[in-house]
Parts: structure tokens; sequence; C-alpha cells
């Protein structure tokens, strides 16, 4: 069964500030991983997704995040951060091209970005 | 080109009441996948459709039922509706698996 793991459900960081985001995932088989993120009110928007074509993957606003298999991690990460930036970011992870696994998506339980200015 | 489209966004019922939520996915998405989200529980998947049959099923009771229509429409429908169904209910499409999944605005359900 897959699982996903984020480190702090809160996190608060100055603006200009780096901005760094832990994920830690299990998966019996290699997996695609994605971050969202979800403002106030709304669905969940995707910033970026890794599907084994490179390790460090980089996504929209500024964001990236890099794979490290050895330690089963994918960290979200922004050199500098923006009041928009705050928001509940959420890892999750689905199975590779598995038919039988369909599009369903394990989620962590979210991290709350605080942006103090 | 037109996201992913919840309706209604915001609806409050009563406990033993059924409800009905619609989501019209991407033009060319033939995947719909319902999420609950709440604050206890975080999110959790409830059920996937492909092509009109049900390819994968969560941890809910049975009187969380879905279907999904030739157009690849979706809707999902909560029966006997208790205080714990409040929740915010995403709905998700995409191509196929392992593709990208994308989200809808939800609906926010209330249960008095």
């Amino acid at each position: 069964a897959q699982s996903v793991t984020q480190l702090g459900s809160h996190v608060s960081v100055s603006e200009g500030a780096l901005v760094l985001l832990r994920c830690n995932y299990s998966s019996s088989v290699p997996p695609y991983l994605f971050w969202y993120v979800q403002y106030p009110n709304q669905g969940l928007q995707l910033l970026l997704k890794y599907t084994s074509a490179a390790t460090l993957v980089k996504g929209i606003n500024g964001f990236e995040a890099e794979f490290k298999k050895s330690e089963t991690s994918f960290h979200l990460t922004k050199p500098s951060a923006h009041m928009s930036d705050a928001a509940e970011y959420f890892c999750a992870v689905s199975e590779e091209v598995n038919k039988a696994a369909g599009n369903k998506l394990t989620f962590g339980g979210g991290t709350r970005v605080l942006v103090k200015p | 080109k037109a996201g992913v489209t919840q309706t209604p966004r915001y609806l409050i019922k009563t406990r033993g009441q059924q409800v009905t939520l619609s989501c019209s996915p991407i033009s060319g998405h033939r995947s719909v996948s319902w999420y609950q989200q709440t604050p206890g529980q975080g999110l959790q998947f409830l059920f996937e459709y492909f092509s009109e049959t049900q390819r994968n099923k969560g941890n809910f009771p049975g009187r969380f039922s879905g279907r999904q229509f030739s157009n690849s429409r979706s809707e999902m429908n909560v029966s006997t509706l208790e205080l714990g169904d409040s929740a915010l209910y995403l709905c998700a499409s995409g191509r196929d698996s392992g593709n990208t999944t994308y989200f809808g605005e939800g609906s926010w359900l209330t249960v008095v």
C-alpha cells in the first residue's frame, strides 16, 4: 500500500526566504509523485509532477522538487517566498502506469505555509 | 479550455437526506475521480470511473456511490446523510492511468 508523509503541518517563512516542504513516500512500485497547492476555498492546483524522466522537476510559480529514490523523498522548494505563496500544499503519489490502480492518488496530510512580511 | 466543473458549489442538507453532486471533466478526459476532504481525515479517495466503469474504490461505506455517463460526466451520491459527511468533495479528471489529474473547485457539503 502506498503512503505519503509530510513533515510539519504548518511552516512559517519570511518573505524572500527559502521555502522547503518535506515529503516522504512509500510505494511498492515506481511511483508518480505530485505536489498540489490549495488556496482558501478552492480546489487543488497542480504545481509539478515527477514521472521518472528527470529527478529535478520544475513547476509553476518558481517551485521545484527533487526525487531521491534512496531517501524515498520528494521535497518541494522555492528559493524566495512571496506573500502569494501562503496556502496549503499537498504531496501525492500514484502507481506508475498501473491500469488497475487507475488514477488513484494517495495524499499526505498537507502543510500550511504562512508567509511573514 | 474549460477546467473541471463541479456543481453545486455549496449546499446544506439535513441528516438522513441524500445528496447528488455533479462533475464535468475536462474535454477529452475519460477518468473521473472523487475525493473527500475534511480537517480531521484530510484528502481521501472515494472512487474512480473510467469509460463508465468503476475502476477503483476507496474505503467508504456503501452510502457513497457514483456513476459516469457516456459523455464522461460523473455524479456521486450520498444517501442517509450523517453529520460526519460534512466535507469538501473534490472531483478530478485525467486522460488515463498515470496522466496528470486536474481538480475542480469542489462542492462544499454541510450536513445539519
